[in-house]
Order: structure tokens, then C-alpha cells, then sequence
């Protein structure tokens, strides 16, 4: 299993400015999923971050908008940029465990956006 | 402290069953209840999301439904192929949380 922290775990942030989410993982892992769960909506995959290569974006979201830096095996950060109020939501980072094992999942972090 | 438990832990079956995934959850105080897919390098894919004053949700050959007094959930998956071949998670979402995760039940279907 792999052990995930997260943080912040909530924040309350003014429109226009950026957040910066850090993902923490207590083993080497290849890939790293950042998620969003909008209010009353189901999870939604943001990007996948691999190690030494740039992320890769689903369909819906950019770079400029989430960046997202993966410098080691261990650690990723995911930044909301420029936020407005749609930005309120809970944005969760993801592990696969080693030989394609479930994913373990951080705590999250709850956004608002006032 | 909501915890959430799907059973059986792992599920084989021939192709064309039909099959029932469960999900137990201790505080039935949520908001919605989803069903996700879990395939190796390929994070997650959302099936289906229940909101709390909702029986049930349908989508193809999968059907969930949610009894939220009794803290219970169940997928099913109708005429199985081998493509279904993955681990369903199941997750609890309550206020001021993330969700809440099953540990979920790996399935393999075999042609």
C-alpha cells in the first residue's frame, strides 16, 4: 500500500489568485493522478503526472490553467491558477500501487473560491 | 468516522454472468454515492453517481442502487464480458470531506 499526504486539506481563496496543492508519497511511484469533484458531481480525472516527462491533460483542462510538476518519483504539486468560484472543488491526488495495484488516493483538498 | 466496505474483495466469473458488487457504509449521513472503474494505468473512470435521494442509476449494462437508511449499495453488471475485467471501487461523499473510499472488489471475467 502506499501512504499519501496531501495539503492543504481546505482552503478559502480570493479570485484571481493561484493555489498551489502538494501530493506527498511515502513510496517511488510511476504514475500520479490529480482529480476534481465539483459540487455534487462525480470525480473527474485533471491530468496524469509522470516523472520526467510533462503531464498529460484530459480533455477539458490545460496547462496554463492546472500546471503541474512532477520532480521526483515521490512528489507532485498541482496549482490552480487564476481561480474563479467554478474552481470550488475538492481536488484529489492518486497513486497506483506497484504491479498495477488499486489506486491509493491523498485526502484531498477542499477549495473555495470566494 | 465513515467507513465504507465492499464485498467480496475479488470475483471471478465465466463470461455472460450476471454479477452483484456490495458496499456497506457506517454513516448514512452522505450526499451521493459513486461507482468507479479502476483499470491498471489508467487511474479511474466514473460509472455511475447516485445522489442521496436517489434509489438507483443505470448505465448500459450497469445498474446501482442505494439504500441510504440501511448503508448499503450494490452494482450489477449484466451479462459479463471479459472486458469488465477491472476493480470497482465504491465511494461515499459527505459534507466537508473528500470521498470515501471502498477498498473495492477486483472482478475477472474469462471467455
Amino acid at each position: 500500500s502506499a501512504v499519501i499526504s496531501q495539503k492543504p486539506s481546505r482552503d478559502i481563496c480570493q479570485r484571481g489568485t493561484s493555489l498551489t496543492i502538494q501530493c506527498q508519497v511515502d513510496s517511488q511511484v510511476t504514475m500520479m493522478f490529480w482529480y476534481r469533484q465539483q459540487p455534487g458531481q462525480s470525480l473527474t480525472l485533471i491530468a496524469t503526472a509522470n516523472q520526467g516527462s510533462e503531464a498529460t491533460y484530459e480533455s477539458g483542462f490545460v496547462i496554463d490553467k492546472f500546471p503541474i510538476s512532477r520532480p521526483n518519483l515521490t512528489f507532485s504539486t498541482l496549482t490552480v491558477s487564476n481561480m474563479s468560484p467554478e474552481d470550488s472543488s475538492i481536488y484529489l491526488c492518486s497513486v497506483e500501487g506497484q504491479n498495477n495495484e488499486k489506486l491509493f488516493f491523498g485526502s484531498g483538498t477542499q477549495l473555495s473560491v470566494l | 468516522k465513515q467507513e465504507v466496505t465492499q464485498i467480496p474483495a475479488a470475483l471471478s466469473v465465466p463470461e455472460g454472468e450476471n454479477l452483484v458488487l456490495n458496499c456497506s457504509f457506517t454513516d448514512s449521513a452522505i450526499y451521493n454515492l459513486q461507482w468507479f472503474r479502476q483499470d491498471p494505468g489508467k487511474g479511474l473512470t466514473s460509472l455511475l453517481l447516485i445522489q442521496s435521494s436517489q434509489r438507483e442509476q443505470t448505465s448500459g449494462r450497469l445498474n446501482a442502487s442505494l439504500d441510504k437508511s440501511s448503508g448499503r449499495s450494490t452494482l450489477y453488471i449484466a451479462a459479463s464480458q471479459p472486458g469488465d475485467s477491472a476493480t470497482y471501487l465504491c465511494a461515499v461523499n459527505q459534507a466537508g470531506t473528500a470521498l470515501i473510499f471502498g477498498k473495492g472488489t477486483t472482478l475477472s471475467v474469462s471467455s
